[in-house]
C-alpha cells in the first residue's frame, strides 16, 4: 500500500506555543489529505480536509483560526496548531487519498504543558 | 443522518478461537467500506477495501464480507499477534468518510 509519513511522532510544547505537524505521501500525490484527532480508546475524529491550492474544508466545531492547514504541495500538508492549550494534547493524524482509498501516517502525540 | 456502529466493543479469544467482528452502516451512496488495523499508539494500518454487495477479500487469517447492510471481519484461528483494535470506516461521496468507534481485540495465548 501506499506511504504516509508524519513529522515528528512526539512533541511536547508550553502552553501559548505554536506547533506544526507535517504530512507527507512518500510515492504517490494526493490532491487530498485528512486531518484527524483521536482521545484515548475513542474513534478518529476528523478535524478537516486538505485538498491541494485551495483552502481546507473544516468539519463542524473545529477552530479554523486554531488548527491552521496548508496544502503547498501534491505530497505535504501541514497542520497548525496555534496558541496550543493542555485542552489541545491528542493524538493527531493525517491520512492521504489515493482513488478511493485513504493511507494513513503514523501519528504525532501532542502533549501541551 | 448517516452513521457507523461497531460490535463488540471489545472481543477476547483463545488463540485459534475463530470469531467475527461487525460493522453495520446506514450511508446514502456508499463508495466503499474500509477495514484498518490500529495497533496503540500508531496510525491505522489498511487492511480491505469492499465496494459491493456481495464481494469478499482475504488477506491471511482476515476475511472481509460486505451486504448491503453491513460488513463482517473474520478472524481464523487467531494469534496472538492479531490483538488490536480494527476500524472499519464507510465513504460517501468523493471525500466524506465515516468511522466506526473500534472493535478491540485481545487474543490470549
Amino acid at each position: 500500500g501506499a506511504v504516509v509519513s508524519q513529522h515528528p511522532s512526539r512533541v511536547i510544547c508550553k502552553s501559548g506555543t505554536s506547533v506544526k505537524i507535517e504530512c507527507r505521501s512518500l510515492d504517490f500525490q494526493a490532491t487530498t489529505m485528512f486531518w484527524y484527532r483521536q482521545f484515548p480508546k475513542q474513534s478518529l475524529m476528523l478535524m478537516a480536509t486538505s485538498n491541494e491550492g485551495s483552502k481546507a474544508t473544516y468539519e463542524q466545531g473545529v477552530e479554523k483560526d486554531k488548527f491552521l492547514i496548508n496544502h503547498a504541495s501534491l505530497t505535504l500538508s501541514t497542520l497548525t496548531v496555534t496558541s496550543a492549550h493542555p485542552e489541545d494534547s491528542s493524538f493527531y493524524i493525517c491520512s492521504a487519498r489515493e482513488r478511493y482509498e485513504q493511507f494513513f501516517g503514523p501519528g504525532t502525540r501532542l502533549t501541551v504543558l | 443522518e448517516d452513521q457507523v456502529t461497531q460490535s463488540p466493543e471489545a472481543l477476547r479469544l483463545q488463540e485459534g478461537e475463530s470469531s467475527s467482528l461487525n460493522c453495520s452502516y446506514t450511508v446514502s451512496g456508499l463508495r466503499g467500506l474500509f477495514w484498518y488495523r490500529q495497533d496503540p499508539g500508531k496510525g491505522p494500518e489498511f487492511l480491505f477495501t469492499l465496494y459491493s454487495a456481495g464481494e469478499e477479500k482475504e488477506k491471511e487469517r482476515l476475511k472481509a464480507t460486505l451486504t448491503k447492510k453491513e460488513s463482517f471481519l473474520h478472524i481464523t484461528a487467531p494469534k496472538p499477534e492479531d490483538s488490536a483494535t480494527y476500524l472499519c470506516a464507510v465513504q460517501a461521496g468523493l471525500s466524506k468518510f465515516y468511522f466506526g468507534s473500534g472493535t478491540k481485540l485481545n487474543v490470549k495465548p
